[in-house]
């Protein structure tokens, strides 16, 4: 069973619409995370939520809006696509908040907008 | 601001022979440092770890990785490569201090055969 899962894997869409992308962990994690990965592999934080509640939120556009409706999932919905929004979106769970918790990765999302 | 530098973009190393992708990470009290590794089409997977103790830490695959406090790096090593560990190499730190993880820009490896 994989542990942290995404949906979809690839995503291509026009310019202006509006898209989600889910997130399931089976690790029984409390903690989970957002990030982007640009054209230059670059991994950024997005944001992060733990037990629910949102405890990282980066500078990041309004666009972007994460929901935790339990503590096994975090979506991502992105309204007003633009261009830049191009990237690899990667879903990430720990057991934890601290400075040592481990985090493991989904397999990602490629989101193209055209 | 802190910050995680991977001076290599790209490697190329032969099958077998040795490797060494370096890692520097900037001045934080205590540093926690992490190598991941992301295959093509694949999230990130945890290669190793240091916390503490050892400054010598063994991790999957074969790899292990040294922390230098007085380099402030943390450089991962592999006696020998095989084909399969060709991908991308993620160093990672955060601090006792914070609970937000650092990435590194990555270094691409590649396996010539």
């Amino acid at each position: 069973d994989t542990a942290v899962s995404q949906t979809p894997k690839y995503l291509v869409t026009q310019m202006g619409n509006d898209k989600s992308i889910k997130c399931e962990q089976n690790l029984g994690h409390d903690t989970m995370y957002w990030y982007k990965q640009d054209s230059k592999k670059f991994l950024k934080i997005m944001f992060s939520y733990n037990n629910k509640e949102l405890i990282i939120n980066e500078t990041v556009p309004n666009r972007f809006s994460p929901k935790s409706p339990d503590k096994a999932h975090l979506n991502l919905h992105i309204n007003s696509l633009e261009l830049g929004d191009s990237a690899v979106y990667f879903c990430a769970s720990s057991h934890g908040v601290g400075a040592k918790n481990i985090q493991y990765f989904g397999a990602g999302t490629r989101l193209s907008v055209l | 601001a802190q910050s995680v530098t991977q001076p290599d973009i790209h490697i190329t190393v032969s099958e077998g022979a040795s490797l060494e992708l370096r890692c520097n990470y900037s001045y934080g009290a205590t540093p926690y440092l992490f190598w991941y590794v992301q295959s093509p089409g694949q999230g990130l997977q945890l290669l190793l770890k240091y916390f503490s103790g050892d400054t010598l830490v063994q991790g999957i695959k074969g790899f292990e990785a040294e922390f230098k406090r007085s380099q402030s790096s943390f450089n991962l090593r592999k006696p020998s490569v095989h084909w399969s560990d060709a991908a991308e190499y993620f160093c990672a730190v955060t601090y006792s201090s914070a609970s937000k993880i650092i990435f590194g820009s990555g270094t691409r490896l590649s396996i010539r055969p």
